[in-house]
């Protein structure tokens, strides 16, 4: 069975403060996704990272995906209080067909003024 | 275009009622996944329809049961409902390319049951 282990599960910070959010499993995964989610609304896709070793950037957002596809994180630069809310990684499991995918447990971020 | 629409937006059951939970999405996805999701757990799936005609099970299927009723329709019945069944429910949709694998999720529906 693939798991995803997410830390922290819970962040409050002040704004322009920088953190980061982590993302480990034991199994390999051939893409990794982040989706963030607001109260009383369902997850949003931010971003999709394929390669081992590939890093993206989102404005004050990089995601990185581990050499080995086993593991990613999430750094933000300058957390805003618009930066508040779930943030979920999601690994692609099982065949790419289904399109089935394991989620972490979720990291709820707090950015106060 | 609305996307993934869910209906409703919350219920509240009595144990041993049941009820379906509707999904519909407007992008001519073939894939569609029902999720449940509690505090602490992340989102955990429940059924998916890999494509039209097909329904498979998820991570926790047990006192569930799904009907793809046409490309754009994945409906979520739960025949007995149970305190341990009180949730969020997801409803996503996914175009099924072999790159994305991004999901477009409904606003959820909020399930309590006493």
């Amino acid at each position: 069975t693939q798991l995803l282990e997410q830390s922290p599960q819970f962040l409050s910070i002040q704004e322009g403060e920088n953190l980061t959010v982590y993302c480990n499993s034991s199994s390999v995964f051939s893409s990794l996704q982040w989706y963030r989610q607001e109260p009383g609304e369902g997850p949003v896709l931010l971003v999709t990272v394929v390669t081992g070793g590939e890093v993206k950037k989102l404005k004050r957002l990089t995601f990185q995906f581990g050499d080995a596809r086993k593991d990613s994180s999430l750094h933000i630069t300058a957390a805003q209080p618009g930066d508040t809310g779930l943030y979920l990684c999601a690994g692609v499991g099982g065949s790419s067909n289904t399109g089935k995918l394991i989620f972490g447990q979720g990291t709820t971020l707090q950015v106060k003024p | 275009n609305a996307g993934v629409t869910q209906t409703p937006k919350f219920q509240v059951l009595k144990t041993g009622q049941s009820m379906t939970l509707q999904c519909a999405q407007d992008m001519n996805h073939n894939s569609m996944y029902w999720y449940r999701q509690d505090p602490g757990m992340g989102l955990r799936l429940i059924y998916y329809s890999a494509s039209e005609g097909t329904t498979d099970k998820g991570e926790v299927p047990n006192g569930y049961n799904v009907s793809r009723l046409n490309k754009r329709e994945f409906s979520l019945r739960l025949e007995s409902a149970a305190p341990s069944q009180t949730s969020v429910y997801f409803c996503a949709s996914r175009l099924q390319d072999r790159v994305s694998h991004e999901q477009y999720f409904g606003p959820g529906t909020r399930l309590t049951v006493t």
